[in-house]
């Protein structure tokens, strides 16, 4: 089945850690993206890609940091700097053009 | 600044009623309007879609009307199920599915 998978669904971090959130799709879509969801707020858009080996800053890149080194993978760092990191972030792709987005299932991040 | 606005935080309906669920937007420049659906704990599905050249787009029990004048749209779903109760969140673009700017959704309550 194709489709987009983000793991781990939870994960925790202690204070002052980095931590990598992977993102996998079989869609053999160009563009990926990565959101975070806080509660009683949409979706914000922290980085997207629309093609291998580059990527550009969505609206609140501080504190991240990703890499598109395969066209199916768009891992996601949450590093130390990133002040307030427990929230559910979500993977997205879609092909270029005039195509929705698909969704991972997210992954919960919480601090310890 | 919040350029995609969904001030229902929450509406309950009827099994086999309509339920209308707007969205407002403040940049004229945005041309691509979605709707997605999102259960607890997981990543959002993508139910329908609306460019800035129609006013109207229909798929099964699902319509979605864009009134570009008063930058407003909504989606009608018609008749509603207890299976509908989520979270819909609109979504707004300017470069046709990229870089999506999210509402704050609205949880949606199908009563038996």
């Amino acid at each position: 089945d194709g489709g987009i998978t983000q793991s781990p669904k939870y994960l925790f971090r202690k204070e002052g850690q980095n931590v990598t959130l992977s993102c996998e799709q079989n869609l053999n879509h160009d563009a990926m993206y990565w959101y975070r969801q806080d509660p009683g707020q949409g979706l914000r858009l922290i980085y997207y890609s629309q093609i291998v080996n580059d990527f550009q800053k969505g609206d609140i890149a501080e504190g991240y940091s990703v890499s598109r080194e395969k066209k199916e993978s768009f891992p996601l760092t949450v590093t130390s700097a990133q002040k307030n990191p427990t929230a559910f972030y979500l993977c997205a792709s879609s092909l270029r053009g005039n195509q929705p987005q698909h969704f991972g299932d997210g992954t919960r991040l919480s601090i310890l | 600044d919040q350029q995609v606005k969904q001030n229902s935080p929450s509406l309950s309906v009827q099994e086999g009623r309509i339920s209308i669920l707007n969205c407002d937007y403040t940049n004229s420049m945005f041309d691509y309007f979605l709707w997605y659906k999102k259960y607890p704990a997981e990543g959002p599905t993508f139910l329908i879609s609306i460019s800035s050249i129609k006013d109207k787009n229909e798929d099964g029990r699902f319509t979605v009307f864009l009134n570009k004048s008063a930058k407003h749209l909504s989606l009608h779903i018609v008749p509603s199920q207890p299976g509908d109760s989520a979270v819909y969140f609109c979504a707004a673009s300017m470069e046709y599915g990229n870089k999506l700017v999210f509402g704050a959704g609205t949880i949606l309550r199908v009563k038996s």
